[in-house]
């Protein structure tokens, strides 16, 4: 069963970077039917996709975050980072890896870490 | 981007009855590929999203087949035919057709 996990400070100061991991196990991460996303949730409300990642190294970014947003992938560990930056306390969020597939769309997710966004 | 609109935001039902949730996209979904990328989504409180519908009407593995989705272009519908305590959350619908990825805003089932 695939199994996707983050990990990452849970508070950040503001105008600092946000650095997230997910580590993904029970799965290689260099499937080649297989897409990488970041997808993020304030408190109470509803989802935004963040951006994605094949195990190639290519990106697709939301374009409302992608001048702060690099995401990038190691297969040697099979995991997968989210460096957000300049976050302000808007960027307050419960973070979400999760796997896509074409035909699936977003079908395995982590559980989801908080980040706090304050001085 | 596509914007998914969801009704309705809430959604009161009494155990053992059906439910229903609306999904209304601002362009089609229909991909350059022919498929349409519209799949359902559910959470549960504390709980991450999961998957219950893909391209429209086929259930995820371990789904109860008591969920059915429908639909086509820009209008879909998630259906439960005899509601369950353990149904009770949010339900997004999500369009994977055209990047950026996008959610529609969610409809909180409860229990009455």
């Amino acid at each position: 069963q695939l199994q996707l996990r983050e990990s990452g400070p849970g508070l950040v100061k503001p105008s600092e970077t946000l650095s997230l991991t997910c580590a993904v196990s029970g799965g290689s991460i260099s499937s080649s039917s297989s897409y990488w996303g970041w997808i993020r949730q304030p408190p109470g409300k509803g989802l935004e996709w963040i951006g994605t990642i094949y195990y190639s190294g290519s990106t697709y970014y939301n374009p409302s975050l992608k001048s702060r947003v690099t995401i990038s992938v190691d297969t040697s560990k099979d995991q997968f980072s989210l460096n957000l930056s300049s976050v302000t306390a808007a960027d307050t969020a419960i973070y979400f890896c999760a796997r896509l597939t074409y035909a699936l769309g977003f079908d395995y997710w982590g559980q989801g870490t908080l980040v706090t966004v304050s001085s | 981007d596509i914007v998914m609109t969801q009704t309705p935001l809430s959604s009161p039902v009494t155990l053992g009855q059906p439910a229903s949730f609306s999904c209304r996209s601002s362009q089609s979904l229909v991909h350059s590929d022919g498929n349409t990328y519209l799949s359902w989504l559910q959470q549960r409180p504390g709980q991450p999203p999961r998957l219950l519908i893909y391209k429209i009407s086929n259930r995820f593995s371990g789904v109860p087949d008591r969920f059915s989705g429908s639909g086509a272009g820009t209008d879909f519908t998630l259906k439960i035919s005899r509601v369950e305590a353990e149904d009770v959350g949010v339900y997004y619908c999500t369009q994977a057709s055209q990047v950026p990825y996008t959610f529609g805003q969610g409809t909180k089932l409860e229990i009455k």
